[in-house]
Order: C-alpha cells, then structure tokens, then sequence
C-alpha cells in the first residue's frame, strides 16, 4: 500500500462545476503540500499546510490531522483549471500521491 | 526574482553513458531538492541539498549522486546509463524547510 494515496485518479468535469480531490496518507507529516503540473511538466506548489484550512482565489484546501486526510476543492471549475493535481506528504522528504488527472470541459 | 532553471532542458543519451544536470535555485534560497518522474512510478525523492550538505536522500541507487555549490546551484549526476533512468528529473528551491519551487524539469532519454 502506497505511503499517500489519492482519489480520484481521473476526474472529468463541465466548467463551473465543484472540484474535490482527496488525499490520504499514512505517515507522520509535517506539512502537506499540493502542486499542480500542467502538460509539459511544469510544477506549481498551490498549498503547504500543516492545519485546518487554507484558501487562494477558487482553491481550498483542508487538512485533518487525526484522520489523515487533505481534500484540495476548486469552486467554479475553468477549462484552465485542467491539469494533474498530486499531493505530497512532507516527512524527511516529500512522498507524492499518484496524482489526480483533471479535465474542465466548456 | 528569477525562478528555478535547470539546464539542459532536453537530453539524449546512451545506455551506460554518465550525464550531469544542473539546477539554480532562486536567489537567497539555500535548499534544493531533486526528483525523478516517471509515467510507471510518479514523482519520486532523490535527494536534498542545504548549504553545500546532503541533508536526505531517497532510495535511489549509488549511480545516483549529487552536490551543492557554495552559491546554492546544484549538479546531479547518473553514472552508467540504464533505459529506466529515462525521466523528468526536477529540481525544486526552498529557503528551509518551506514551500518547493520547481524548475521547469529535464527530460532525460536514454536510448
């Protein structure tokens, strides 16, 4: 069993719709971290949390710390939100989920 | 600021060639992290880099080697060449123990 696992592994969506992406790990954490890769590889770190809530523009992230468990949530999905979301968990080192491929549809 | 860069961006090489990549972090930041991806195992740790000393490294065989330099750039080198070294290696900057900025990648093949 994976040390971070993630659901769903693909997601389909009509713009404006409500996105939620899970992330289950099984280690002690410090923080845990989302990114965002688009086609072509590029990585953009979205949040590091090591608690409760954080929010940036249509994101949200959630993190609960008994449960082990971080959501990633994006309000008014946009054909450009489209892209892989991972989550990593940050121990010594960051161990990453297998990533959520995410299409946005017009 | 300018961003991560990782130099080259593009690599060909042959089975049991050696290959070095390069990676300069953003400016005042002393961490730099490495990592591999590939389409069978994801992102995977390689190694970590902070003020010239190897703080953490993944489970990556010996062929796999690094190093910091006193300005905080950092060289990544894979001796003897294997198909499955074929990736997106990344390397990411941080002031400390702090949100990762990565680079733009090298894309690694191995013919």
């Amino acid at each position: 069993k994976n040390e971070v696992e993630q659901s769903p592994q693909n997601l389909t969506a009509q713009e404006g719709e409500f996105i939620t992406i899970n992330c289950s790990y099984s280690v002690g954490i410090s923080a845990l971290h989302w990114l965002q890769q688009h086609p072509g590889g590029g990585i953009v770190s979205l949040f590091m949390l090591s608690s409760g809530k954080k929010k940036h523009g249509r994101l949200i992230a959630t993190i609960n710390i008994q449960e082990k468990h971080s959501s990633l949530h994006i309000t008014a999905s946009h054909p450009r939100d489209s892209a892989v979301y991972i989550c990593a968990a940050h121990t010594d080192k960051l161990i990453f989920g297998t990533g959520t491929r995410l299409q946005v549809f017009p | 600021k300018a961003g991560v860069t990782q130099t080259p961006r593009y690599l060909i090489k042959t089975r049991g060639q050696q290959v070095t990549l390069s990676c300069s972090p953003i400016s005042g930041h002393r961490s730099v992290s490495w990592y591999q991806q590939t389409p069978g195992q994801g992102l995977q740790f390689l190694f970590e880099y902070f003020s010239e000393t190897q703080r953490n490294k993944g489970n990556f065989p010996g062929r796999f080697s690094g190093r910091q330099f006193s300005n905080s750039r950092s060289e990544m080198n894979v001796s003897t060449l294997e198909l499955g070294d074929s990736a997106l290696y990344l390397c990411a900057s941080s002031p400390g123990i702090d949100t990762q900025y990565f680079g733009p990648g090298t894309r690694l093949t191995v013919l």
